[in-house]
């Protein structure tokens, strides 16, 4: 089965110090998800992209995260700098648009820890 | 936007019994319904969808509803296993392309 590869799985660092998340999406797949989970907030889109172009990054917080598809095959979170109240499962989820009844499939997550 | 309310939080019924998850959502343009599974240490994975012209599908234990009018949407699983125990997810799809969202989680616990 085709799968979103997300790497690293784990990563724990200090605060101030810059993250960088990685995502693979399936192959073909045209759209790409970001998501961040944690108990309080749930499943909460950060932000997504259609042909490696920006759709809509209006739940990241522009200061200090950034999001970009450098060509189809990489998707990169990062965080800069990393507070402890980033800690949390980020989620990368790729689909194919157009399509109507095309569900996203995730990968499973980078946990992150900020000390 | 897209508001989806989903209940119970959690769920805890005896292995072999029914389990009924329940999702409302707000807009009426929204034409796409995902149900997703999660279990520990993975990502959400899907289990079953149903499009807006559709009324209910079935799929061995997994069953989906929907009322349009009323703008809601259910998750029937029946014969419950262990295995079935994770935190369940609905999702409505508006109007753009996937851009989708999700409701709170419903933590199942089959019990043997």
């Amino acid at each position: 089965d085709a799968r979103v590869t997300q790497t690293p799985r784990h990563k724990v660092t200090e605060m101030g110090q810059e993250v960088t998340m990685r995502c693979q999406p399936i192959l073909g797949h045209n759209t790409v998800f970001w998501y961040r989970q944690t108990m309080m907030q749930g499943l909460e889109l950060l932000a997504y992209f259609r042909n490696r172009a920006p759709l809509d990054d209006s739940g990241m917080p522009k200061d200090r995260f950034s999001a970009e598809m450098p060509d189809a095959t990489l998707a990169t979170l990062k965080i800069q700098p990393s507070e402890p109240r980033d800690s949390a499962v980020y989620f990368c989820a790729s689909g194919l648009v157009p399509g109507e009844s095309q569900p996203q499939h995730f990968g499973d997550g980078t946990r992150l820890s900020i000390l | 936007g897209e508001n989806v309310e989903q209940h119970p939080s959690t769920l805890s019924v005896q292995e072999g019994d029914s389990a009924v998850i329940k999702c409302t959502y707000s807009d009426s343009a929204s034409n796409y319904f995902p149900w997703y599974k999660q279990e520990l240490g993975k990502g959400p994975q899907l289990i079953i969808d149903i499009r807006s012209n559709v009324g209910e599908k079935k799929d061995q234990r997994i069953a989906v509803t929907l009322n349009k009018t009323a703008k809601h949407f259910s998750l029937h699983i029946t014969e419950t296993q262990p295995e079935d125990s994770a935190v369940y997810f609905c999702a409505a799809r508006g109007g753009g392309y996937q851009k989708v969202t999700f409701g709170t989680g419903t933590k199942l616990q089959v019990i043997p």
